[in-house]
This record gives structure tokens, sequence and C-alpha cells, in this order.
């Protein structure tokens, strides 16, 4: 059972250019999250999200940024005209409808963007 | 509202030592606590986790932390390091009944493991 996929795993931008990243979920998880790591700094959600719903986007700046995960395919986070700032780590999460295992996430590599 | 405080942004010890990481909690509901490991350049691994049955919790590795309510901590411990423990290690809390996805992480501890 191959793990949470990320691709790709490193991204050069230059300011202004968009940045699309991509999520693959385990075999069989419904629930996505992502979450950015700045450099010496935890990580911070971004959103959570469920096939075609977006349930939390409180971590999400509010602009440049969206997320979705459709029926078919991976979930997709996207910033528009990113600027040096975005540079960063972000991690992509899944977890099981099941609530046997509450709040279990279970972390992708990472994206790692780069901005210049 | 919940939060993570994690004290000392870089421990060391020498290998064969006790591994002590803090982690104190803040949290208006009943917690779920993590630890998790980050190695350089990758994601993170799940260590353990606390989900309210037993308050001693032992993960992978040889690590294990107590889930102590009147101190609000959940401090990671392993009575003896390995040269391969060297890693950032972060502590993460949500709460039942809150927004399911929003794991808060603190800032994380650097371990470094000396010979």
């Amino acid at each position: 059972n191959a793990g949470v996929m990320q691709n790709p795993r490193h991204l050069v931008r230059r300011r202004g250019q968009e940045a699309r990243l991509r999520c693959s979920p385990m075999k069989g998880h419904s629930h996505v999250y992502w979450y950015r790591q700045l450099p010496e700094e935890g990580l911070k959600f971004m959103v959570y999200l469920q096939k075609e719903n977006i349930i939390d986007e409180s971590g999400m700046p509010k602009e440049r940024f969206s997320a979705e995960f459709p029926k078919e395919g991976p979930s997709i986070l996207r910033i528009q005209q990113v600027v040096r700032g975005d540079s960063a780590a972000y991690f992509c999460a899944s977890s099981p409808e099941s609530r046997q295992d509450p709040y279990e996430q279970y972390f992708g590599p990472g994206t790692r963007l780069t901005v210049t | 509202a919940q939060s993570v405080t994690q004290l000392g942004s870089h421990v060391s010890v020498s290998e064969g030592a006790l591994v002590l990481l803090r982690c104190n909690y803040s949290s208006s509901v009943p917690p779920y606590l993590f630890w998790y490991v980050q190695y350089p350049n990758q994601g993170l691994q799940l260590l353990l986790k606390y989900t309210s049955a037993a308050t001693l919790v032992k993960g992978i590795n040889g690590f294990e932390a107590e889930f102590k309510k009147s101190e609000t901590s959940f401090h990671l411990t392993k009575p003896s390091a390995h040269m391969s423990d060297a890693a950032e290690y972060f502590c993460a809390v949500t709460g039942y009944g809150g927004s399911q996805g929003n794991l808060i992480f603190g800032k994380g501890t650097k371990l470094s493991v000396k010979p």
C-alpha cells in the first residue's frame, strides 16, 4: 500500500508565476489536509478537504491560494502569482474515513517550493 | 482554542543518555496529542499518539510519552539515545469535537546525538 504521494518534490517558480502542488492520498483515504512549513517553524494547517468538498479552510491565505480535491484524481494546492514569502515546504496528509483511528494523519514527503 | 509549546528548540544528548523532549498544550476540549518525527528533507512520521486511553503511551523506536492532565503536558522520552534518533520532533494537538483536520503543531525541537 503506497503512502501519501506528493509531486513535484521540488518546485522553482519566478515571482508572479503559478505553482501547482499535487497530492495523492493513501489508498482508501478520503480526507486530505494541506500544511505549510516555513523555515524554523512548525507546520501550519492550511485546509482540510474531503472528496469534492472543502471542510475547513481557516488556515488558507485569503488571496492567491486555492485547493481542490476532485472526485477523480489528486488534490491540488494552487498558488497564483507567487511571491518570495510563499517559499516553504508544503505537506499533504491523509486520513481514512474510519473513526477507529481518530485524527491520525499520514504525511507525504512534501513539496519544497522556492520562489526566485 | 488550542496551542502547543515545545520548550527548547535544540536539545543535545550523548549517545546512550536519556532523551526528554518537552511539550505543553492548551486545549478547551479533551485533547488528542501526537508526537511526530521529521528527518531532513522528509515528511513527518507518527511516533505515538494519545487518544484518551492509557496515559502512558508507547511508540515506535523505543519512545514513549505520558499524558499529564494536571500539568497539561505530554513529554516525549527515550531511555537511551541512539545516533539514528537525531531529527526534529514535533508535538501536535487536536481536540474531539473540534475541526477534525486541524492539527496544531509546536515549533519543533531538533535533537542532536553526540557520539
